[in-house]
């Protein structure tokens, strides 16, 4: 079975601080795509990274980073010096390999609030 | 720009009166996908298409149905809502050509209140 843990439920910092969130996954598949996406107080989700299970280099966009780490089964994301625009829930996500089916298995999600 | 469209954005209805729930894209997608969203909970898939193909999940309630009248738009329809339906209604689409699925694109929502 697969499955997605967001262990930190809420996390609190100040501006300009940075912040890690933290992903762990399971699934005996050997090939897998993981994601986050940012999910702001409207409502939609925002597509932020894709990652497939070959590719273990770490990715950076900006302010934000990623460190995919197989051996832990952690894809973690950071965000450096947080802005208050950054305030929102963020998802991680799991889906499979194999037709078009990107299901995705959904963490429970970090809310992250950035104090001015 | 191309995206993906909820209608409404928020959708009162009363207990056991149908509803339904629209989306519309215009990225061309070929899959769509409905997700529901409780509050304070991860999004769950009720159901997908591939092109006309329909994909139940195999715990989503009878009570949900959906329809893909062409490419651009699906609906979301719940016959006799009970207050349990009451979340966020994502929709979402993905290209899946050659093998390989682009990553979703998610609309804004539609949140659902039954009384």
């Amino acid at each position: 079975a697969q499955k997605v843990t967001q262990a930190q439920t809420e996390i609190s910092v100040v501006e300009k601080e940075d912040v890690t969130l933290d992903c762990v996954y399971e699934t005996r598949d050997t090939t897998y795509y993981l994601f986050w996406y940012k999910q702001p107080p409207s409502g939609e989700l925002v597509f932020l990274i894709r990652r497939n299970s070959f590719d273990e280099q770490n990715e950076i966009s900006g302010r934000y980073s990623w460190n995919f780490q197989k051996s832990t089964s952690s894809f973690n994301f950071t965000i450096t010096a947080s802005q208050v625009v950054d305030s929102a829930v963020y998802f991680c996500a799991l889906s499979l390999y194999g037709g078009a089916t990107n299901k995705l298995i959904f963490g429970t999600g970090t809310l992250l609030a950035v104090q001015p | 720009d191309a995206m993906v469209i909820q209608n409404p954005r928020y959708q009162v209805t009363q207990f056991g009166k149908p509803v339904t729930l629209s989306c519309s894209q215009t990225l061309n997608h070929n899959v769509m996908y409905w997700y529901q969203q409780k509050s304070s909970q991860a999004p769950k898939l009720l159901f997908h298409y591939y092109d006309k193909d329909f994909n139940n999940e195999a715990d989503t309630p009878d009570n949900f149905q959906s329809r893909r009248p062409n490419t651009s738009f699906c609906f979301l329809d719940i016959r006799s809502p009970g207050l349990g339906d009451a979340a966020m209604y994502l929709c979402a689409t993905s290209r899946f050509q050659q093998g390989v699925d682009s990553p979703l694109h998610f609309g804004n929502g539609t949140r659902l209140t039954v009384t």
